[in-house]
């Protein structure tokens, strides 16, 4: 069973506004994901770690930043929300094996007005 | 570089039908398979994964083989259930292209809904 979670599961919050996501994981996994997800269904990787001090970005250009400064810890920070943020945010992590499985927190579905 | 290709969606069937969601791949290599199900407003989890040819997954009654001549990995379940609504995701990793950022490279995504 995946340990990893993710907060809050909603929010709506207002142009400009700065906000953080938080992800956690309990599996001591070294690698850990962001992804975005349209709303018609597609990810796109955002960012990634390989482990504590190490953030890469993704394959869709993002304004978001991320930071991993504990191996269980990957919050995701928009300093200024935009409508165009809009979206559902995923959070995963694996072992670090190119092959490993990825496991999936609930998701943050971020609405800003 | 590395894709994925499966069925678009929606796919609609009454229960207890046969369902077959395609998934083709190009990779170098020899990369890992996955199959991928998010269930509405959940995030995804892992159904079933095959690292080598001829390998065959299986979980909660769906199966996929690893089919290196074809490059493929149709998702396939005999009976589905109202259940299994949910969006499938097929997956590679481990592909000479992929294998040093070790990252996943998706499908689209295909949405079922499944009548009782």
């Amino acid at each position: 069973e995946a340990d990893i979670y993710q907060t809050p599961r909603y929010l709506v919050i207002g142009t400009g506004k700065k906000i953080t996501l938080e992800c956690s994981q309990t599996m001591g996994h070294d690698k850990m994901y962001w992804y975005q997800q349209d709303p018609g269904m597609e990810l796109h990787l955002i960012h990634y770690s390989y482990g504590v001090n190490s953030t890469e970005k993704g394959d869709l250009s993002s304004e978001s930043t991320v930071s991993r400064i504990r191996t269980e810890h990957f919050p995701l920070t928009l300093e200024s929300a935009r409508p165009s943020h809009t979206s559902q945010y995923l959070c995963a992590s694996s072992e670090y094996s190119e092959r490993a499985t990825q496991y999936f927190g609930p998701g943050t579905r971020l609405t800003v007005l | 570089g590395d894709s994925v290709t499966q069925m678009e969606g929606p796919v609609t069937l009454s229960e207890e039908a046969f369902l077959t969601i395609n998934c083709t791949y190009t990779a170098t290599g020899y990369p890992s398979l996955f199959w991928y199900v998010q269930y509405p407003g959940e995030g995804l989890q892992l159904l079933l994964k095959a690292t080598k040819a001829d390998d065959k997954g299986s979980n909660k009654g769906f199966e996929a083989t690893y089919r290196k001549e074809t490059t493929s990995f149709h998702l396939e379940k005999g009976s589905v259930q109202v259940s299994d609504s949910a969006v499938y995701f097929c997956a590679l990793s481990g592909g000479r292209m992929t294998g040093n950022n070790r990252k996943l490279i998706w499908g689209l995504g295909t949405s079922l809904a499944v009548n009782p």
